[in-house]
Order: C-alpha cells, then sequence, then structure tokens
C-alpha cells in the first residue's frame, strides 16, 4: 500500500515569502516517482514536478525547488518569492506504476 | 495543442438518476485514467485504461459504475442510480506510452456532480 502525508492543511503568507510544503510518504516498491500538482481556483490539477527514487539531487526550477530525501521518505516543495498568482491548492503524489496516490494537500494563500 | 477535455463541467441530477461523464484524453496518449474527488481531498484512483482494455478497477468504483473506452479514444463513466455520496469531482488524465513523460499525467478540467 502507498500513503502519501501533507500534515500542513493551510499556509497563509505574504507576497514575496518563501513557502515550504511538507510531504512524507510510504511505500514498499523501490522504484517509484515523485510529483508535485497544484490545483488552482479553476480546479485544473497542474502538473509541476517529477522525481524518481534513484535520484535525490535536488534541483531548482524557476522558483521551485524540492528536496528528497530517501532516509526521512520526505519530498519537500518550496516556493521562492511568493506571488498572488500562487494561491492553490498544492498535492504530493506517488506512482509505482500507472496510478497516482495523493497526498490531502495543501492551501496556499499569498496575500498582496 | 489541446489538452484533456471533459463534459460537461458541471451536472446536478436527482437522487436515483442515471449520469454519463465523458473525456477526450490527449491524442497521443494511450493511458487514460479516472479519478474522484471530494472536498478537502486528494484525487482518488478510480479506473484505468491502456488502449481500449481496463486493466484496474479501484474498490471505490462500485457495481453501479461503469467505464469504458470503446476505441481506445475517448471514455466514458457512468454512474447508475446516483446517490448523494456520489456528489464529487471526477476528473481524467491521461498519460503517453513511452517516452521521458511516459509516467506524467496530464488531467482535464474534471466534471463536478452534485446529487440532490
Amino acid at each position: 500500500a502507498q500513503k502519501v502525508t501533507q500534515a500542513q492543511t493551510e499556509i497563509s503568507v505574504v507576497e514575496k515569502e518563501d513557502v515550504t510544503l511538507d510531504c512524507v510518504y510510504e511505500t514498499r516498491d523501490t522504484t517509484y516517482y515523485l510529483f508535485w500538482y497544484k490545483q488552482p481556483p479553476s480546479g485544473e490539477l497542474v502538473f509541476l514536478i517529477r522525481r524518481n527514487s534513484f535520484d535525490e539531487q535536488n534541483e531548482i526550477s524557476g522558483r521551485y525547488s524540492w528536496n528528497f530525501q530517501k532516509s526521512t521518505s520526505s519530498f519537500n516543495f518550496t516556493i521562492t518569492a511568493s506571488q498572488v498568482v500562487d494561491s492553490a491548492v498544492y498535492f504530493c503524489a506517488l506512482s509505482a506504476g500507472y496510478k497516482l496516490s495523493f497526498g490531502a494537500g495543501t492551501t496556499v494563500t499569498v496575500r498582496a | 495543442d489541446t489538452g484533456v477535455s471533459q463534459d460537461p463541467r458541471h451536472k446536478i441530477t436527482k437522487r436515483g438518476q442515471n449520469v454519463t461523464f465523458r473525456c477526450d484524453p490527449i491524442s497521443e496518449h494511450n493511458r487514460l485514467y479516472w479519478y474522484r474527488q471530494t472536498l478537502g481531498q486528494g484525487p482518488e484512483f478510480l479506473t484505468y485504461f491502456q488502449n481500449e482494455a481496463q486493466l484496474e478497477k479501484s474498490r471505490l468504483l462500485s457495481d453501479r459504475f461503469s467505464a469504458e473506452r470503446p476505441k481506445g479514444s475517448f471514455s466514458t463513466l457512468e454512474i447508475q442510480r446516483t446517490e448523494q455520496g456520489d456528489s464529487a469531482m471526477y476528473l481524467c488524465a491521461s498519460s503517453p506510452k513511452a517516452g521521458m513523460t511516459y509516467n506524467e499525467q496530464f488531467f482535464g478540467p474534471g466534471t463536478r456532480l452534485t446529487v440532490l
């Protein structure tokens, strides 16, 4: 069984602050993929980033960065210099095959 | 280049009625997925197609639910004898067979079902 836990239900920040979203996962599979999706108020899930279980290198893509640590089963996501348009629900997800297992989501509100 | 489309976007029905939703995946994607999302929760997997073959159905998919993908292109999800507990957002996603993005799922805008 696979499980994804996002302990933070809501985060509120002022524009230009950094936001870090926590994600902890459980799986018995040795090969798996981790994802972050964004769901703005319009409702459509937007793919942000993907990481496979063999690659723990942390990267930065624009204002997004992530910290993948297999030792603690964590896959945290950071938005640098947040903007109002970043306001959305963010989901962490895990896949060891074809189906995604999602966390409950973290609602991020960025105030101007 | 069009993404995943779903129709209708909203559906309000009375308890006991049947409803059908349609999903059109990205044209070159051979994998198609249905998920259900209730308020305040993440999406939950319902079923998966590879071409026209339905390869897995979640236990969430009771016998009142049926999904088809007759020609390996669009898919339909039908709910018979709807119940108030069926009220949710129904999301469709697709992914390509191979390549660098083969396991990235691209989601449609969803169909929001309200059962009165």
